[in-house]
């Protein structure tokens, strides 16, 4: 069991926009640490696509954003495309355990 | 700038390990912090552990007592060794840089770590 949790997959249209949730506690999210988001392809290494809630790094299109309110955070795809289908993961640091922790992760297909 | 090497098949009981060489940057940074992230197939994302350049580490509660990540800033690279591993360690293992120890970035391409019985 993941310290946060991730519905295991979403999917939508292509043109959509889709939803991700991450669910913390008190300990993490809503401690708060901030909260990043990681799009990972098989075979390649995970992409940082959200740092610190809502930012994006270089290079990231501005469809993706993030938000974080109380104990959740939730990552948005808007303009789905085709190239955004793989496994996104969300990671906080949560004080119980002293360290990182990441979301189980959700799958997301496109239609 | 990060990549991981080391064996590709680890025997039972037998310890895991391996380096991160990190290059176009500094691994004495006060800003980065150096880390070990996991991911076991068909499974997610599994932080492992972390080191600070003055030699401070913080490891997941679920491997503390079997690993250790170390630094040897003189090389540039530092290591993970995890001891008596066994099927469950089997993961694509990845290296990663995180910014005051937030988030993971950059990563490394990853290292396929296979325990054989």
């Amino acid at each position: 069991q993941s310290v946060l949790t991730q519905p295991p997959s979403v999917s939508g249209a292509p043109g959509q926009r889709v939803t991700i949730s991450c669910t913390g506690s008190s300990s993490n999210i809503g401690a708060p640490y901030d909260v990043h988001w990681y799009q990972h392809l098989p075979g390649t290494a995970p992409k940082l696509l959200i740092y610190d809630n809502n930012n994006r790094p270089s290079g990231v299109p501005d469809r993706f954003s993030g938000s974080r309110s109380g104990t959740s955070a939730s990552l948005a795809i808007s303009g789905l495309q085709a190239e955004d289908e793989a496994d996104y993961y969300c990671q906080s640091y949560d004080s119980g355990l002293s360290g990182s922790v990441f979301g189980g992760g959700t799958k997301v297909t496109v239609l | 700038r990060l990549k991981e090497s080391g064996p590709g098949l680890v025997k039972a009981s037998e310890t895991l390990s391996l380096i991160c060489t990190v290059s176009g940057g500094s691994i004495d940074s006060d800003a980065y912090y150096w880390g070990w992230v996991r991911q076991p197939p068909g499974k997610g994302l599994e932080w492992i552990g972390t080191v600070f350049h003055d030699g401070s580490t913080y490891y997941n509660p679920s491997l503390n007592s079997r690993v250790t990540v170390s630094l040897d800033t003189s090389r540039t690279e530092f290591s993970l060794k995890l001891r008596s591993v066994t099927a469950a360690d089997t993961a694509v293992y990845y290296c990663a840089g995180s910014l005051n120890f937030n988030y993971f970035n950059p990563w490394g391409q990853g290292s396929l770590v296979t325990v054989s019985s």
